[in-house]
Parts: structure tokens; sequence; C-alpha cells
């Protein structure tokens, strides 16, 4: 069984670091890239970025490119987001998604989601 | 990037009646070299995360129930639930994944009558 089990929700100030997790089992995860989506409360989705854990190749929508770090450990088919410095506007829910085989952004397993909540 | 828009926003539709979402973009997401439209939807209930319902714009994912339909091709595509259930009440998004970034409509709200 595909699952992505996400870190717990987080409640920083602004300024502070961040980093959630996406473990993932049940498939081969170096064959598969993985995303982050944003999701601002009662709001759409939002595309921020993939990774490929082979490699740890990343791609970024311009909208985060600089923003976040998106990366991945295949030692323990873990995939990371990472907030070096917060701001209230990052407040949001966040999940990791599997990418389907074939394309970059289409998501066919997801996360439950990691709350951050960023709050002076 | 690509701008998806669905319509409309909310609807309320009674128990066993039909339910139609509808997405357009702003440029086609039929690739011409496999004659596939990019275009997905997901099905989004509150407090779960966002589940592939249809990929290929009419290609439904295993175990997802015949009532929920794809339809369309190029700028213009179609949800359909052809008998409203009960379970079906969620929010309904449509995504390309022709380009960078794979852009969502805003999503359209489901509830019953």
């Amino acid at each position: 069984e595909v699952q992505l089990v996400q870190s717990g929700a987080e409640l920083k100030k602004p300024g502070e670091s961040l980093t959630i997790s996406c473990k993932v089992s049940g498939y081969s995860f170096t064959n598969y890239w993985v995303a982050w989506v944003r999701q601002v409360p009662r709001k759409g989705l939002e595309w921020m970025g993939i990774v490929y854990p082979r490699d740890s190749e990343t791609r970024y929508s311009a909208s985060f490119e600089g923003q976040v770090t998106i990366s991945a450990d295949k030692s323990i088919t873990t995939a990371y987001l990472q907030w070096s410095s917060l701001k209230a506007s990052d407040t949001a829910m966040y999940f990791c998604a599997r990418v389907s085989s074939g394309t970059y952004y289409l998501l066919d397993f997801w996360g439950q989601g990691t709350l951050v909540t960023v709050s002076s | 990037d690509i701008v998806m828009t669905q319509s409309p926003d909310s609807l309320a539709v009674s128990l066993g009646e039909r339910a139609t979402i509808n997405c357009k973009s702003s440029q086609t997401v039929l690739y011409t070299s496999n004659n596939k439209n990019h275009l997905g939807w997901y099905q989004q209930k509150p407090g779960q995360p966002p589940k592939l319902l249809i990929s290929w714009a009419s290609t439904r994912e295993s175990a997802v129930p015949d009532r929920f339909s794809g339809s369309g091709s190029g700028t213009d595509f179609t949800l359909t639930i052809s008998s409203l259930q009960a379970e079906d009440v969620a929010v309904y998004y449509c995504q390309q994944y022709f380009s960078t970034p794979g852009t969502f409509g805003q999503g359209t709200k489901v509830e019953i009558k």
C-alpha cells in the first residue's frame, strides 16, 4: 500500500527556520518524483515544486523558487520541505504527494498534510 | 503560467441528480505528440487531502465509482457526477499537468440541495 506520512503540525514565529518531512512507503521511492503543494486555509491548491529522490534533482514553481528548499534522503525514503526564515504568509497546510509516472505534475497519492502556522 | 478557471464556484444538487463542473484552461493542454489532454480532476473532502479521480481528462483512477466521468479536449473540460451521492459532498479541483507549474483551478464546492 502506497503511504506518505507527514510530520506533525508546527507553530513558529516569523524569522524562524523549519523543516517538515514526508515519509514514504509502499513503492520504490527512487522511481517517482515527490511534490509539495500548498493550501492556504479555505483556499485553493498551489504546486510548489518536486524532487527526484534517485539523484535529488529538483524543479520549482517560479512563485516558490528561492523561498523554500525541497530535498530527499533516499536512505530513509523521506522527502523534506524547508524554510530558512518563515513569514506570516507561509501559514498554510502543506501536502506532499507522489507524482504519477510519466508526468511531472499529476499527483496520484497524497500525504495527510502538515499545518504550518507562523505567528508572533 | 496556465490559468485554470472553474465554474461554478459552488453548486447544490439533489441526491440522485447530475452535477456538472466546468474547467477552462488559458491555453491548450493537449499534447500533440501523444494526443493526450494533460488534465486531471481531484476531490477534496473536509479535513482530508485531495484524491485523484481522473487523469488524462477522462481516465478514471482505480476504485473511483463510474458515476464520475470526465470529458473535453484542448481548453474546455467537464467533470460529471451522474447521480450525486451523499459521500460526494466535497470540493473538486481540475489541474493541468501540461507545463510548469501544474496549476489548479480555484475549486468547485458541491453540496446537497
